[in-house]
């Protein structure tokens, strides 16, 4: 069955940065793309960029995409996503989520388990 | 503020039939497709419906997509006290070039 398992929650203060992984396994890694979704508490989602799994390419959103970079190793079926400069108002849940091959936009169809990550000083 | 706009609540009775509305515009429903989410309070969100109206497998046909225009409609009969949940919907914006969910809508099951 498909799964995507992610690392544990984080705390860390504003300035640093935090990186949050997410193993795959469960069907051909390189077949899918994985969005980065985070939710803050009590908030909506917000889509935070998109990561092939089968070539060097991504797509940011216009929000972070100075501070965040989206990365994936095919040899261990893990993606990753560091984002730097923390600030307060990046407390939220980061949620990995299988994608389109190609692109993002057609549909989110699994999950991993979401990952904590709080920033305080 | 979302690109796509939902109420924020919405409630029936057990048994009853609820629909969930999300508008947009012509950059994102308009013309492209739509999915629908159920996220229960502490966990991750599930895909509901994709390409507006198909259902996953193992999701029932209690749940239907539709999408005329710029917006789209979650259908969800025969309520049970287990849909409770907050529900969003999301798609792809052409002049992003990102996706994009909207607000949510907390269903309650009265």
């Amino acid at each position: 069955q498909v799964q995507l398992v992610q690392s544990g929650a984080e705390v860390k203060k504003p300035g640093a940065s935090v990186t949050v992984s997410c193993k795959a396994s469960g069907y051909t890694f390189t077949s899918f793309g994985i969005s980065w979704v985070r939710q803050a508490p009590g908030q909506g989602l917000e889509w935070m960029g998109w990561v092939s799994s089968y070539k060097d390419k991504t797509n940011y959103a216009q929000k972070v995409q100075d501070r965040v970079t989206m990365t994936t190793d095919p040899s261990t079926s893990t993606a990753y996503m560091e984002l730097r400069s923390l600030r307060s108002d990046d407390t939220a849940v980061y949620y990995c989520a299988r994608d389109g091959k190609y692109s993002s936009g057609l549909g989110l169809d699994y999950w991993g388990q979401g990952a904590l990550v709080t920033v305080t000083s | 503020q979302s690109v796509l706009t939902q109420p924020p609540s919405v409630s029936a009775a057990p048994g009853q039939k609820v629909t969930i509305s999300c508008s947009g515009s012509s950059s994102n429903i308009g013309n492209n497709f739509v999915s629908w989410y159920q996220q229960i309070p502490g966990t991750a969100p599930k895909l509901l419906i994709y390409d507006n109206n198909k259902r996953p497998s193992g999701i029932p046909d209690r749940f239907s997509g539709s999408k005329s225009g710029t917006s789209a409609t979650l259908g969800i009969t025969g309520l049970q006290t287990g849909d409770e949940a907050d529900y969003f919907c999301g798609g792809w914006d052409t002049s992003l070039s990102a996706s994009v969910f909207g607000g949510g809508t907390k269903l309650t099951v009265l």
